[in-house]
């Protein structure tokens, strides 16, 4: 079946890294993505992973899966207080995103 | 361009009554759909469309109506509304589904709420 599991909260410092968690049960997605919501917006796509890759890096953000452990990592080197926002992880299934439940990222200063 | 808009932003209904949120993209993207958006629960698909005149069920399809009659519009109608409703319903497109194009591109969300 079609499942994308995440935990619900992360709290970090300003500075520190933070990596949010996901995991995934269909083996044959094709992409991974990472979307971030700011609140009372929408959805914009932060980054995503080729299933046949094993790490992308694009900036402060770092993506690693392994395919494995159907397991999807987002790590955000030096996190700033912008950066609080809402986390979804979601698996591409013949065209159709299923997203994970997001986890909301809390920076403190 | 201004992307995919979402007509209202807000609104309130009584059960049982009826209405269409509205969903418009500039884009010439061939791919649309329809979300909602609960607490703790992420997005779930509700309807998607590869097309003009071709739409397919979601996730969550009951209680909803969708219809492609133009590449740029694609509606979401309630059809008697019920507090299940209540939610954020977010409409995405996106340029391919034969090549899936891996951005969606997001409207900015209608909280609907059913009292």
């Amino acid at each position: 079946g079609e499942d994308v599991e995440q935990s619900l909260f992360l709290s970090v410092r300003e500075g520190d890294s933070s990596v949010i968690n996901c995991t995934y049960t269909d083996s044959s997605s094709t992409y991974l993505y990472w979307y971030k919501q700011e609140p009372g917006a929408g959805l914009q796509l932060l980054t995503y992973i080729f299933s046949n890759m094993d790490m992308k890096q694009d900036q402060r953000l770092t993506v690693l899966l392994n395919k494995k452990d159907k397991h999807l990592s987002l790590r955000i080197a030096d996190t700033q207080t912008g950066d609080s926002a809402i986390y979804f992880c979601a698996e591409s299934l013949t065209g159709k995103l299923i997203f994970g439940q997001g986890t909301t990222l809390q920076v403190k200063p | 361009n201004a992307g995919v808009t979402q007509t209202p932003k807000f609104q309130v209904l009584k059960t049982g009554q009826s209405m269409t949120l509205q969903c418009a993209q500039d884009m010439n993207h061939e791919y649309m759909s329809w979300y909602r958006q609960d607490p703790g629960m992420g997005l779930r698909l509700i309807h998607y469309s590869v097309g003009a005149g071709i739409t397919d069920q979601g996730e969550v399809p009951n209680g909803y109506n969708v219809s492609r009659s133009t590449t740029e519009d694609f509606p979401l109608r309630l059809l008697s509304a019920a507090p299940s409703q209540t939610s954020v319903y977010f409409c995405a497109s996106s340029y391919s589904m034969r090549r899936f194009s891996y951005e969606q591109y997001f409207g900015p969300g209608t909280r609907l709420t059913v009292t």
